[in-house]
C-alpha cells in the first residue's frame, strides 16, 4: 500500500537560513512524489514534483526537492526561507506503475518563518 | 488559477439531512477528486473519477456518494450527514494529456458544518 509520512511537529526557521520540509514514502512501484503549499483559507498550490531524472527537481518560490531512492525521502528546501513562506506543506505520492489514479497525502508540516 | 470553482464555500446543516456539494472545472481535464481535510489526518480521498460515470471509491467513502454526468461537473453527496462529517471539502483536478503523472490542481475548498 502507498504511504507518505511527514513529521507532526511545526518547523521554525529564521528568516534567512535555509529550511528543509520532511517526508518519506512507500509504495510498491516507481514513485511520482509532488509537493503542495496551503495557505490559509486556501486550496492547495502544485510546487513541484517529481517523476524521473535528476533526482533535484526546482520548483516555483524558490522551492527545490531531492530525491533519495535508498531512503525512500523526498525531502523540500529552500535556500533562504521568507516569511511569507509561513504555511502548511504536504507531500504526496503516486505509484507510477500500478495504474492507480489515485494520490495519498502526507498530514501535512507546518513551517513558520521567524522574522 | 485553474478554473475550478466549488458551491457552497460554506454550509451549516443539521444531522440525518442529505447534502450536495458540486465541484465545477472549465479546464475540460479527464480526472476529478473529492478530499477531506481533517487536523491531524491531512487530506483523505473520499472518491474520484476517470471519466464521465466512471467512479471510484478511496479511503474514506462511506456515507458519500457521487456523480458524473458532465466533464465539467462532479458532485458529491452526503446521504445523511452525520457530525463526523464535519470538515473541509477540497475538489482537485488532473490533466491526463502528458502521461498519468500529472499534479493536481485544487478549488478553494467547501466549510460544512453538521450540527
Amino acid at each position: 500500500a502507498q504511504s507518505v509520512a511527514q513529521p507532526e511537529d511545526p518547523v521554525n526557521v529564521a528568516e534567512g537560513n535555509p529550511l528543509t520540509v520532511k517526508c518519506t514514502y512507500s509504495v510498491s512501484g516507481n514513485p511520482y512524489l509532488f509537493w503542495y503549499v496551503q495557505y490559509p483559507n486556501r486550496g492547495l498550490q502544485f510546487l513541484l514534483k517529481y517523476i524521473t531524472g535528476d533526482n533535484l527537481v526546482k520548483g516555483s518560490y524558490g522551492f527545490e526537492a531531492e530525491f533519495n531512492k535508498s531512503q525512500t525521502s523526498f525531502h523540500l528546501k529552500k535556500p533562504s526561507a521568507l516569511v511569507s513562506d509561513s504555511a502548511l506543506y504536504f507531500c504526496a505520492v503516486r505509484d507510477g506503475t500500478s495504474g492507480t489514479y489515485k494520490y495519498i497525502f502526507g498530514t501535512g508540516t507546518r513551517l513558520k518563518v521567524l522574522a | 488559477d485553474a478554473g475550478i470553482t466549488q458551491s457552497p464555500r460554506h454550509k451549516v446543516t443539521e444531522t440525518g439531512t442529505p447534502v450536495t456539494l458540486r465541484c465545477h472545472q472549465t479546464e475540460n481535464h479527464r480526472y476529478m477528486y473529492w478530499y477531506r481535510q481533517d487536523p491531524g489526518h491531512g487530506l483523505r480521498l473520499i472518491h474520484y473519477s476517470y471519466g464521465v460515470k466512471d467512479t471510484d471509491k478511496g479511503e474514506v467513502s462511506d456515507g458519500y456518494s457521487v456523480s458524473r454526468s458532465k466533464t465539467e461537473d462532479f458532485l458529491l453527496t452526503l446521504e445523511s450527514a452525520t457530525s463526523s462529517q464535519t470538515s473541509v471539502y477540497f475538489c482537485a483536478i488532473s490533466a491526463s494529456s502528458g502521461g498519468t503523472y500529472n499534479e493536481q490542481f485544487f478549488g478553494p475548498g467547501t466549510r460544512l458544518t453538521v450540527l
